[in-house]
């Protein structure tokens, strides 16, 4: 069963225009969230991770996620996009008894018009 | 400090030939994993290792095998390659596999079977 759902599958959006990226996930307790993002041509970084406490997390390259029990979300949120943004974000959740193993979301590509 | 290196970095191959793709970290994390990267399907995880002299099936292991003699190698063979497992394959690698810590990712070896 599918763990993690990113439901847009690529998103385009301005330079300067703020940015949401979505992702659900179904586990009963609370999965440690993670957001990693994958440039061109290269493997994938740490944005930003949720395991406990303030539901509100900041990342580098000015991300933020904000985690939503009642809605089982983890959206990554920035307010200005930069060219630079430009990539593949994905949501990755762990949980329960696996915490090492991660199960990732299919991806969303972000494209930044000047 | 190199991080994680994988070799090679991209692979043409013949199908039903034998393949290892290489890995090797140097932060002596205890964990590692082997994920392999498809397009609109993000990344499954194929083997991964919670320590040295352990090894464990993920997702989609089937086709591939793979050994940690040590803390530092993790390589992941393909007996008789099929032109299905034409794909990106990451190794990753994290401190331990028990507190969902973040996961360090290869640069990623391009392998296609043909």
């Amino acid at each position: 069963a599918q763990s993690v759902t990113q439901p847009d599958i690529h998103i385009t959006v301005s330079e300067g225009a703020s940015l949401e990226l979505r992702c659900n996930y179904s586990y009963g307790a609370t999965p440690y969230l993670f957001w990693y993002v994958q440039s061109p041509g290269q493997g994938l970084q740490l944005l930003l991770k949720y395991f406990s406490g303030d539901t509100l997390v900041q990342g580098i390259k000015g991300f933020e996620a904000e985690f939503k029990r009642s809605q089982s979300s983890f959206n990554l949120r920035k307010p200005s996009v930069h060219w630079s943004d430009a990539a593949e974000y994905f949501c990755a959740v762990a949980r329960g008894s696996t915490l090492g193993r991660l199960y990732f979301g299919r991806g969303t590509q972000l494209t930044v018009w000047p | 400090i190199a991080g994680i290196t994988q070799a090679p970095t991209s692979q043409i191959l013949a199908a039903g030939r034998r393949m290892t793709l290489r890995c090797t970290q140097d932060m002596r994390h205890n964990a590692m994993y082997w994920y392999r990267q498809d397009l609109g399907l993000g990344l499954r995880l194929i083997h991964y290792s919670n320590t040295a002299g352990t090894t464990g099936k993920g997702e989609v292991p089937d086709g591939y095998s793979v050994s940690r003699a040590n803390t530092d190698d993790f390589p992941l063979t393909l007996a008789s390659a099929v032109p299905s497992q034409t794909s990106v394959y990451f190794c990753a690698s994290s401190e331990d596999s028990l507190r969902g810590n973040e996961q360090f990712f290869g640069p990623g070896t391009r392998l296609t079977v043909l």
